[in-house]
Order: structure tokens, then C-alpha cells, then sequence
């Protein structure tokens, strides 16, 4: 069965450094998103993504995050100088369609920890 | 905005008895979608069960079913016959038909299953 995979499962870095979280959704999907749980938070939304472009973001998602489906198959979400609260667990989902049943897969997460 | 509210943190259920988990939603939306997903230890998030709102009955997938009641704003799970496997959190979410395909979580209920 297809299924959503996510690059590196565990990733530390220090304070101010970028990170690159990667993705690979289901082949046949055309709309890609990222979300993110704090420890012992809920699942919060940060982005969706069709076509090329961004077509929702959350007030999380601001200038230090961006997305980016660099070939056919990676879609990453880049955190460009990293703070203590981005530590959480992100989350990739695709969906084939949007609307309709529109159901996400999600993907492990990577589990961020910032120093 | 949306919000969904899961009241309970925590249930506990003996093996092979039921247990049902509450949620409760607000929207001004009439046509949308809600899901139940299970994150057990390994974090992945896993669809249980999806119900679209212009459905009256109620959907069930194997000891898997929702009580959605769309005047009251009230979508609980019950899971019968409760297995080892089926401890997890279990996280409820709404997503709109009309506004793009963000999902929008509950805060997780914690489901326990005593042997």
C-alpha cells in the first residue's frame, strides 16, 4: 500500500540553524501539507500546498518557514533560523483531491528538536 | 473558525469491552467533513473512520462507529470489542467542504486498553 514518507525521522539542530524537513507523498497525490504537534499539544496546520504554490497557510507559517516541491517526487518544508519552540513533531500529508472525500495519509513525522 | 473540542484526556477500557470518546465541534459551515484519527506510540497518524456532513447515517468501519449528531455539533467514536492495539490517542478533526482542505484537530483523547 502507498504510503507517505518522512526524511530524517529525528532531527537536532541548534538555535538559529536552518533545517530542512523532507517528504515523499503518495505518487498519484496533487496536494501536499505540513503540520506540527508540540509535545502534548494538538495537531496544528501550518500549510498546504497544490500546483506549485502555496494555497493556505496558518499564522504559524510565517516568514522563517517555506515549502518548496523542488522535483516530482520531494516536498519539504525549510525553517530557515530555528528557534526553542519550533521543536515539535511535524507531520507531511497528501491527499489526492481536494474536496470530495479528500482524505489525508500521513506521513511518521520528523521529530524536531532545537537546542 | 473552526474549533474542535475533545473533553475527555483520558479513558480506559478493559480488553473485548467498548469505549466511546466524545468530540464536539462549532462551524457555521453546513456541508463539511469530520475524521477520527488514531496516533498510537509510533506517532504515525492513522485514519479510523471519516463521515461527510449531509449524511444522516452514521458511518461505521468494523469495530469502528460514529454517533454524529449535526444539530448538536457532536461526533463521538465507539470502539467495540477493544483490542491491545487499539490503545492510542485518538484525535477528532474537521475539515470544511467549501474553505480549501486544512483539518483542524481536537486536542486528543488518550485511550487505554487493560488486559
Amino acid at each position: 500500500e502507498p504510503e507517505v514518507t518522512q526524511t530524517p525521522s529525528h532531527q537536532v539542530t541548534q538555535m538559529g540553524q536552518e533545517v530542512i524537513l523532507r517528504c515523499v507523498p503518495i505518487s498519484n497525490h496533487l496536494y501536499f501539507y505540513w503540520y506540527r504537534q508540540i509535545l502534548g499539544q494538538k495537531v496544528e496546520f501550518l500549510v498546504s500546498f497544490y500546483n506549485n504554490e502555496i494555497s493556505e497557510k496558518s499564522e504559524i507559517f510565517d516568514d522563517q518557514f517555506s515549502v518548496e516541491r523542488p522535483d516530482g517526487s520531494n516536498f519539504t518544508l525549510k525553517i530557515r533560523s530555528t528557534k526553542l519552540e519550533d521543536s515539535a513533531m511535524y507531520f507531511c500529508a497528501s491527499s489526492e483531491a481536494l474536496g470530495g472525500r479528500g482524505e489525508q495519509y500521513f506521513g511518521p513525522g520528523t521529530r524536531l528538536t532545537v537546542t | 473558525a473552526q474549533t474542535v473540542t475533545q473533553s475527555q484526556p483520558e479513558m480506559s477500557v478493559q480488553e473485548a469491552e467498548t469505549v466511546t470518546l466524545s468530540c464536539t465541534y462549532d462551524t457555521s459551515e453546513s456541508d463539511y467533513y469530520l475524521f477520527w484519527y488514531k496516533q498510537p506510540p509510533s506517532r504515525q497518524m492513522i485514519l479510523v473512520i471519516r463521515q461527510e456532513a449531509y449524511k444522516q447515517q452514521n458511518a461505521t468501519e468494523n469495530r469502528f462507529s460514529v454517533n454524529f449528531q449535526k444539530a448538536a455539533k457532536s461526533f463521538s467514536l465507539k470502539i467495540s470489542d477493544s483490542q491491545l492495539g487499539d490503545a492510542a490517542m485518538y484525535f477528532c478533526a474537521y475539515r470544511d467542504k467549501a474553505a480549501g482542505n486544512k483539518l483542524t484537530f481536537g486536542g486528543g483523547t488518550r485511550v487505554l486498553v487493560k488486559p
